[in-house]
């Protein structure tokens, strides 16, 4: 079976500081993308980063990064300067190759920044 | 502003009864994904469809249908609701190739139907 695990429920970390969010995937697949997603308390699911499974160069985008390790099928978002408007749920997700592109969730992290 | 609208965002409804709601895809979409994000349950596929065909299936309950029409705008049809449906529903929209970008899925704002 295919399954995303987020070992951390929550996390906090001070404004401007650095917090790595921890992602690890179980698949047979070897082609495949991964995504964070935020969900800030609006609701709304926005992406955040996203990864291609046959690019060994690490996604970035701005204060955000991912550590992809594929053969440990691991997939890790750090967040650089946070800031108290990435408080938010973050799930790591990933679509395999093939017709169905569905998303395979995490249960998420909840992030919160203090100022 | 991701580019995919729904509508409504919020449905109060009573235990029996039937709703449907509605999602626009970005322009360009072919790819329609629904999604039911309840607390208890997290985030679940429901159903796809690629250019008004369905391509996949979730976990989608028997009482609940969808379609995706020729324009691309996509409808889920929620019937003899239950207390338990009361949850966010997604609607989210990709390209649908497997080139680069075209697999991201962009979501809509969602609709909160609470069934009482």
């Amino acid at each position: 079976a295919q399954t995303v695990t987020q070992s951390q429920p929550e996390m906090s970390v001070q404004e401007a500081e650095t917090v790595t969010l921890s992602c690890t995937y179980d698949t047979s697949e070897n082609n495949y993308y991964l995504f964070w997603y935020k969900q800030p308390p609006s609701r709304q699911m926005i992406l955040v980063i996203r990864q291609e499974a046959y690019k060994q160069q690490n996604a970035t985008e701005n204060r955000f990064s991912v550590n992809f390790q594929k053969a440990a099928k691991s997939f890790s978002l750090k967040i650089s300067d946070s800031q108290l408007g990435d408080t938010a749920m973050y799930f790591c997700a990933f679509t395999p190759r093939g017709n169905n592109r569905k998303l395979i969730w995490g249960l998420g992290t909840s992030l919160a920044v203090n100022p | 502003d991701s580019g995919v609208t729904q509508t409504p965002k919020h449905l109060i409804t009573a235990t029996g009864q039937r709703v449907t709601l509605r999602c626009s895809p970005r322009s360009g979409d072919l790819s329609v994904y629904w999604y039911q994000q309840s607390l208890d349950q997290g985030l679940q596929f429901l159903i796809q469809y690629y250019n008004g065909e369905e391509r996949a299936k979730g976990n989608i309950l028997e009482r609940f249908s969808a379609q995706q029409f020729p324009d691309l705008h996509s409808e889920l049809n929620l019937s003899s609701l239950e207390l338990g449906d009361s949850a966010l529903y997604f609607c989210a929209s990709s390209e649908g190739g497997w080139d680069s970008g075209k697999e991201t899925q962009y979501f809509g704002p969602g609709t909160r139907l609470l069934v009482l």
